[in-house]
């Protein structure tokens, strides 16, 4: 199936340091999505993205769409301990027929140290 | 209130011991879908429902069951829980058919399996 790849798994930061995690495909999407996962709790939607190249910003958090539509980026500026949890990316596949569902990245559990 | 509800939250059960984890929501929405999330695996989707009584598997479907009945309930059934089956189980549900809109999740079920 579709293979979305997500890193860093892991990434510890002092608070107000800057935070990055990328997600990348082999394959064109159609799509990606970012979702947040708060420790012990469910992935909530953040934001989607479908142009090739697409920037959006929500406050600290840019999130961006690679020119090929390949890849993807989160950026959170000056975390605050409210951005602990896990990220994830989702995809869906140009090249898939019907492209059913999404394909969620590995995720990337970000610590921030007070 | 807008919601995906899934019971039990927590279950501990047996090898071999039938059980059903059962998913809600009223949205309305036509795709339903569970997902498995494990350490280092992020979130694998185990079947989706795209409508009533349409329903197909996802990337890891072996020793699970789903029906589609109603619009609004999806369970998962496991004929016979083994202890590779423990995990954290969302369920989640999408507003158009093709599952590569925003996903809804419900609050998780947390299965162990002895």
């Amino acid at each position: 199936g579709q293979q979305v790849m997500q890193i860093p798994q892991y990434q510890h930061v002092q608070e107000g340091e800057d935070f990055t995690t990328y997600c990348n495909s082999s394959t064109t999407l159609s799509n990606i999505q970012w979702y947040k996962q708060r420790p012990g709790g469910h992935p909530v939607f953040l934001i989607q993205l479908v142009k090739s190249g697409e920037v959006k910003k929500q406050k600290r958090l840019t999130f961006q769409f690679g020119e090929a539509k390949k890849n993807s980026s989160l950026h959170i500026t000056a975390t605050q301990t409210t951005d602990v949890g896990t990220y994830f990316c989702a995809a869906a596949s140009f090249d898939q027929t019907g492209a059913n569902n999404l394909f969620f990245g590995t995720g990337t559990r970000l610590t921030v140290i007070p | 209130e807008a919601q995906v509800t899934q019971n039990p939250r927590y279950l501990i059960t047996v090898t071999g011991k039938k059980l059903t984890v059962t998913c809600s929501q009223n949205m309305n929405h036509e795709y339903m879908s569970w997902y498995r999330q494990d350490p280092g695996l992020g979130l694998r989707q185990i079947y989706y429902s795209m409508n009533v009584e349409v329903t197909d598997k996802g990337d890891v479907p072996e020793g699970y069951k789903v029906s589609r009945k109603e619009k609004r309930n999806f369970p998962l059934i496991l004929e016979s829980p083994s202890p590779n089956q423990t995990s954290l189980y969302f369920c989640a549900s999408s507003s158009t058919k093709r599952g590569t809109d925003t996903q809804y999740f419900g609050p998780g079920t947390r299965l162990t399996v002895l």
